[in-house]
C-alpha cells in the first residue's frame, strides 16, 4: 500500500496561494492521487484527482511531477472559509487502496487568517 | 444537487445497547461506504458495500457491526452492543458505478454523532 505523508498543519492569510505537498514514495503504476477537504463536523468532500502532470478545476490545481513520488495541491487566493483539513489519498481511480477500501491519512490542517 | 443524508444527526445510547444508523445514498449510486471519525482523529474506513454484499471491511468492522440495504434506498449500519470506544462521528458515503469522470468521487453525508455513555 502506498503510504502518504503530509505536513500536520499550515497557516496562511486570506488572498494568498497555498500549496500543500504530499509525499507518496512507493506509489504504484496504476495509482491515482486524490484530494479531499473536510470542514469541522462535516464529511470529507472530493476536491481533485490526477495521475500525472497538472490537473485544474474550479477549486484547485494538482501538480504531479514526472516521478509521481509527490504531489502538490494548490489553492489559489484562499479565504477564511478554506480553513479545513486536506487529505491526500493514493489508490485506484475510485479511491480504493486494495479492493474497495479507502484509506485516509492524518491530513493537513490549514488555518487561514484574516 | 443530490446529496447523501443521514439520520439521526446525534444519537446518545448506553453501553451495551444496539444502535442503527441510517443513510440514504444518492439514488443512482451503486457503491456504499461507512466510515467513522473519533473526535480529533482521522477518518477511518469501516466497510464498503456493492451489489447487496460487503465488498471490503476493515479490522474495526468486527462481529458487532453489520450493514444492510433493506429497501433499495436506505443503507444502515448496526452496532449490536455498543462500547464506550464506539463514540465517534459515523459517515456514510456513496459513489456512482461506471467509468465517467464523476464516478470515482465519493459523496459523504453530514454524519451521525454517536455518544455511548
Amino acid at each position: 500500500l502506498a503510504k502518504t505523508t503530509q505536513p500536520i498543519s499550515m497557516d496562511s492569510y486570506e488572498g494568498q496561494e497555498v500549496n500543500i505537498t504530499c509525499s507518496h514514495n512507493n506509489i504504484a503504476t496504476n495509482d491515482y492521487i486524490t484530494w479531499y477537504q473536510q470542514f469541522p463536523s462535516q464529511g470529507p468532500r472530493f476536491i481533485i484527482q490526477g495521475y500525472k502532470t497538472k490537473v485544474t478545476n474550479e477549486v484547485a490545481s494538482l501538480f504531479i511531477p514526472a516521478d509521481r513520488k509527490s504531489s502538490t495541491l494548490s489553492l489559489p487566493r484562499v479565504s477564511l472559509s478554506d480553513t479545513a483539513v486536506y487529505y491526500c489519498l493514493v489508490g485506484d481511480k475510485f479511491g480504493n487502496t486494495g479492493g474497495f477500501k479507502t484509506i485516509f491519512g492524518a491530513g493537513t490542517r490549514l488555518f487561514v487568517k484574516a | 444537487e443530490p446529496e447523501v443524508t443521514q439520520t439521526p444527526s446525534h444519537q446518545v445510547t448506553q453501553m451495551g445497547q444496539e444502535v442503527i444508523l441510517r443513510c440514504v445514498p444518492i439514488s443512482n449510486h451503486l457503491y456504499f461506504y461507512w466510515y467513522r471519525q473519533i473526535l480529533g482523529q482521522k477518518v477511518e474506513f469501516l466497510v464498503s458495500f456493492y451489489n447487496n454484499e460487503i465488498s471490503e471491511k476493515s479490522e474495526i468492522f468486527d462481529d458487532q457491526f453489520s450493514v444492510e440495504r433493506p429497501d433499495g434506498s436506505n443503507f444502515t449500519l448496526k452496532i449490536r452492543s455498543t462500547k464506550l470506544e464506539d463514540s465517534a462521528m459515523y459517515f456514510c458515503a456513496s459513489r456512482e458505478g461506471g467509468t465517467s469522470h464523476t464516478s470515482y468521487e465519493q459523496y459523504f453525508g453530514p454524519g451521525t454523532r454517536l455518544t455511548v455513555t
